[in-house]
């Protein structure tokens, strides 16, 4: 059964500081997709990120994939009030179609 | 401009009944996807069609089904309401010719409530 983990599922913290959400995946995929989505509502695309190595950054957030790891990395510089929202990661499964397989989510609350 | 949307975005039914939410593309995208979200569940798969007259099942297909007679519609049909499809319903879109390359594309959601 195809995993996609991300860590930590909650997290809180202050304006300023930085931090990292993991997203672990258990299949062979070069593809790998960041969302973000503000409660109740619809998901945003943040990054799609297509070879391994790839690093894309937009303001205070950076995507990175390594996928011999089957690993990718959200970091957070210098959080805002704004970037409080659930992200998730999501990968394609190239044995089941290419179907999208979403992480569970993290709950990002960054507090003034 | 192009957008997904979908229809109702509310609905609260009976179990047993026959539910059909809509979603309607403008973009012209090959691909549609339709998605439930659920608490500590992330999204999952229900359906997905690459193509007019293709549809395929996902990961959480059983109890539901879809029809793809044209390209910017992909209705998704409970066929028999039961609590457990109490959701959010997420339908999504992708342009490539290659199934799950490009990022996909979300409608707003409609929040179904099975009594």
């Amino acid at each position: 059964e195809l995993k996609v983990e991300q860590n930590p599922l909650f997290l809180s913290m202050q304006e300023g500081k930085n931090y990292t959400i993991y997203c672990n995946y258990s299949t062979t995929s070069d593809r790998l997709y960041w969302y973000r989505q503000d409660p109740g509502k619809s998901l945003e695309s943040l990054f799609v990120l297509l070879s391994n190595g790839a690093v894309k950054q937009e303001g205070r957030l950076m995507a990175s994939l390594d996928t011999k790891a089957r690993l990718s990395t959200l970091h957070i510089t210098a959080a805002v009030h704004d970037l409080s929202a659930t992200y998730f990661c999501a990968v394609i499964s190239y044995k089941t179609g290419n179907q999208f397989y979403f992480g569970t989510g993290t709950s990002l609350t960054v507090i003034p | 401009d192009a957008e997904i949307t979908q229809s109702p975005r509310h609905k609260i039914t009976e179990t047993g009944r026959q539910v059909t939410l809509a979603c309607h593309q403008t973009w012209n995208h090959n691909n549609m996807f339709w998605y439930r979200q659920d608490l500590g569940h992330g999204l999952r798969l229900i359906h997905y069609s690459y193509g007019v007259q293709d549809t395929n099942k996902g990961e959480v297909s059983d109890g539901y089904s879809v029809s793809r007679s044209n390209t910017e519609d992909l209705p998704l049909t409970l066929e028999s309401a039961a609590s457990s499809q109490t959701s959010v319903y997420f339908c999504a879109s992708s342009e490539s010719p290659l199934p799950g390359y490009n990022e996909q594309f979300f409608g707003p959601g409609t929040r179904l409530t099975v009594l």
